[in-house]
């Protein structure tokens, strides 16, 4: 059984257009996150959910939205798509105790 | 802001040799975790030291941690052509709940 999974793996779309990437946990963990990693391996984290709550919010642009119906999944949806947005995206869950992270496949995003 | 910064940021070894990645972090933190990422793949989670530990061992793995020094390094022995992958330190800041922040990672070529 996969831990974290999310969909789709990849996603290619045109600038202008709204998508959504989804990810679930079947590990009881209480925090969810997004990870946004660029084209130089740097991992950046964008939202933390900690029992459906919104915890964390770097500096996101508003086009980002998570939405978290349970504690089990936290969808991404992304608003008019631009260039920049174009990266790996990578939905990981944790407990508090013990914290390590366990992360999805990852979902490759273009715009073009 | 980031929190880690790995250095080397590309290390390329013989297999059988031992493979050091050092890692910098800026604040306080409850642990230090290192991960790693196989190409096209979520990030694993490789090990972690608490704060008021030094060193830990997980089989061919040693970790250290200098809080003095806000430093960390992560010791591969007998390194083999399967460790070839990126790794990545991320830090769990004091009084930041759920924010586990990663560094650029390293890449790690085991040539064999």
């Amino acid at each position: 059984d996969t831990a974290v999974s999310q969909t789709p793996k990849y996603l290619v779309t045109q600038m202008g257009n709204d998508k959504s990437i989804k990810c679930e946990q079947n590990l009881g963990h209480d925090t969810m996150y997004w990870y946004k990693q660029d084209s130089k391996k740097f991992l950046k984290i964008m939202f933390s959910y900690n029992n459906k709550e919104l915890i964390i919010n770097e500096t996101v642009p508003n086009r980002f939205s998570p939405k978290s119906p349970d504690k089990a999944h936290l969808n991404l949806h992304i608003n008019s798509l631009e260039l920049g947005d174009s990266a790996v995206y990578f939905c990981a869950s944790s407990q508090r105790t013990p914290p390590e992270a366990f992360f999805g496949q990852g979902t490759r995003l273009t715009v073009v | 802001s980031q929190q880690g910064e790995e250095d080397p940021q590309a290390l390329s070894i013989q297999e059988g040799e031992n493979a050091t990645m050092n890692c910098s972090y800026k604040t306080s933190i409850n642990n230090l975790q290192w991960y790693r990422q196989n190409s096209g793949r979520g990030l694993v989670h490789l090990i972690l030291i608490r704060s008021n530990e030094r060193e830990k061992h997980s089989g061919r793995l040693r970790v250290t941690l200098d809080t003095s020094k806000k430093s960390s390094s992560l010791l591969i022995t007998a390194s083999r052509a399967a460790d070839t992958a990126s790794y990545f330190c991320a830090t769990d800041p004091t009084g930041a709940n759920s924010k586990l922040t990663f560094g650029k990672g390293i890449t790690l070529s085991v040539r064999p």
